[in-house]
């Protein structure tokens, strides 16, 4: 059983549309953070939310932090090829060492 | 500044044999983790090196081992391959550690065990 369970694992949508991905746990985090990674190359930090509640915005993309610190959810408006990638969620719970979602591969057709 | 290096970038095994693989982390990051990437598990723990000191281990065999040297560069070793070991073996790198900031990740070595 993963720790973080991502939804939906895979995605292929066309380009301009939005989406939702998701990343739940029963456990509370002290942070979460979001990675991409293309293909070939190694994740990519792009986001760590720490509050609860927080939502941080980065171009077109939108993340929020549960309230309770349990799960976040990441939302790209008007997507574009160049999102395509595996997004992926990763935490660590109190005392816990980090740990990664199994990730949602996104296409994003032209 | 320079990112995360890995090498070899891929290789080719048969069963039973052993695989070293190296990472050199970015100038002044003392933290070295590795991960295991797979289509079915993700990014699986495999151990964290801190000043040349295994911090943390993950829950793999003792057939994975890794080491850090004094430059912070580290090493990780397979040995007696099997057919499940073939993944993207992934290292990061840290300032403080991992779970305390972000995590800079290479590209990997991609390992096929035949």
């Amino acid at each position: 059983t993963q720790l973080l369970e991502q939804s939906p694992q895979f995605l292929s949508i066309q380009e301009g549309e939005n989406l939702t991905v998701y990343c739940n746990s029963s456990s509370v985090f002290s942070s979460l953070q979001w990675y991409r990674q293309e293909p070939g190359e190694g994740p990519v930090l792009l986001v760590t939310v720490v509050t609860g509640g927080e939502v941080k915005k980065l171009k077109r993309l939108t993340f929020q932090f549960g309230d309770a610190r349990k799960d976040s959810s990441l939302h790209i408006t008007a997507a574009q090829p160049g999102d395509t990638g595996l997004y992926l969620c990763a935490g660590a719970p109190t005392g816990s060492r980090l740990t990664f979602g199994e990730g949602t591969q996104l296409t994003v057709n032209p | 500044k320079a990112g995360v290096t890995q090498t070899p970038r891929y290789l080719i095994k048969t069963r039973g044999q052993q695989v070293t693989l190296s990472c050199s982390p970015i100038s002044g990051h003392r933290s070295v983790s590795w991960y295991q990437q797979t289509p079915g598990q993700g990014l699986q723990f495999l151990f964290e090196y801190f000043s040349e000191t295994q911090r943390n281990k993950g829950n793999f065999p003792g057939r994975f081992s890794g080491r850090q040297f004094s430059n912070s560069r580290s090493e990780m070793n397979v040995s007696t391959l099997e057919l499940g070991d073939s993944a993207l073996y992934l290292c990061a790198s840290s300032l403080n550690g991992v779970g305390t900031g972000e995590l800079f990740f290479g590209e990997g070595s991609r390992l096929t065990v035949l």
